[in-house]
């Protein structure tokens, strides 16, 4: 089946600082990725996803775009803010066309003032 | 449009007992996947249903463990006999019957003594 590999974490930076969270992924076809965010003790929210090769996902300031050569599906945020700490997740179908999800490990980001 | 609940939010066990967690999806879902997340890790897929049908039980432990989706009424999460390892965060997703988003509850955080 489809899977990804996240970057571990956890991830420490400074309000204002940039960004990036590595995920690859192993799939057949091109199944849809997404990012998920998951904010302490709530449930994961859907941040952003792409549907296809090249696309760009984008939300709050954050972006990913599918690359096809690299398969990967880094996600970035040029500017973070306090409010971004939470724990990121890359996710993608089991098997392309399916709909369960395969989730990476999670990366946990703290942003300190 | 109220968004995914999931009852109860907290729940305490001891061992031995029965865990029975309660998922209402969003209006219009007739999809529903259940999710385990263990302290530090990613979520695991679990099982996915729709309106009286399991589609896909791949991830559920094959004892103690049951999933159900009636007609009329939530869905349920059943869990017989539990032990300590079944201490976990279990969250629900729903989607519609078209599109691969998933939107996801806040989560039960179940507690086995």
């Amino acid at each position: 089946g489809n899977s990804v590999t996240q970057m571990e974490g956890p991830v420490t930076l400074s309000e204002e600082a940039f960004l990036t969270i590595n995920c690859t992924y192993t799939a057949t076809g091109y199944p849809s990725l997404f990012w998920y965010v998951q904010y302490p003790g709530e449930g994961l929210q859907l941040l952003l996803k792409a549907t296809k090769a090249d696309d760009k996902g984008s939300n709050k300031g954050f972006e990913a775009t599918y690359r096809k050569e690299t398969t990967s599906f880094h996600l970035e945020k040029g500017s973070v803010q306090v409010s971004d700490s939470a724990v990121y997740f890359c996710a993608l179908p089991y098997q392309t066309g399916a709909n369960n999800l395969f989730f990476g490990t999670g990366t946990r980001l703290t942003v300190i003032p | 449009n109220a968004g995914v609940m999931q009852n109860p939010r907290h729940l305490v066990r001891r061992r031995g007992q029965e865990a029975r967690l309660r998922c209402s999806p969003m209006k219009g879902h007739s999809h529903v996947y259940w999710y385990r997340q263990l302290p530090e890790e990613g979520l695991k897929f679990m099982v996915y249903l729709q309106k009286e049908n399991i589609i896909d039980e791949s991830g559920m432990p094959k004892e103690r463990f049951s999933a159900e989706f009636p007609k009329e009424g939530p869905s349920i999460l059943r869990i017989q006999q539990v032990v300590r390892g079944d201490s976990a965060a279990y969250f629900c997703a729903s989607s519609p019957p078209i599109g691969d988003e998933q939107f996801f509850g806040p989560g039960t955080r179940l507690t086995v003594l």
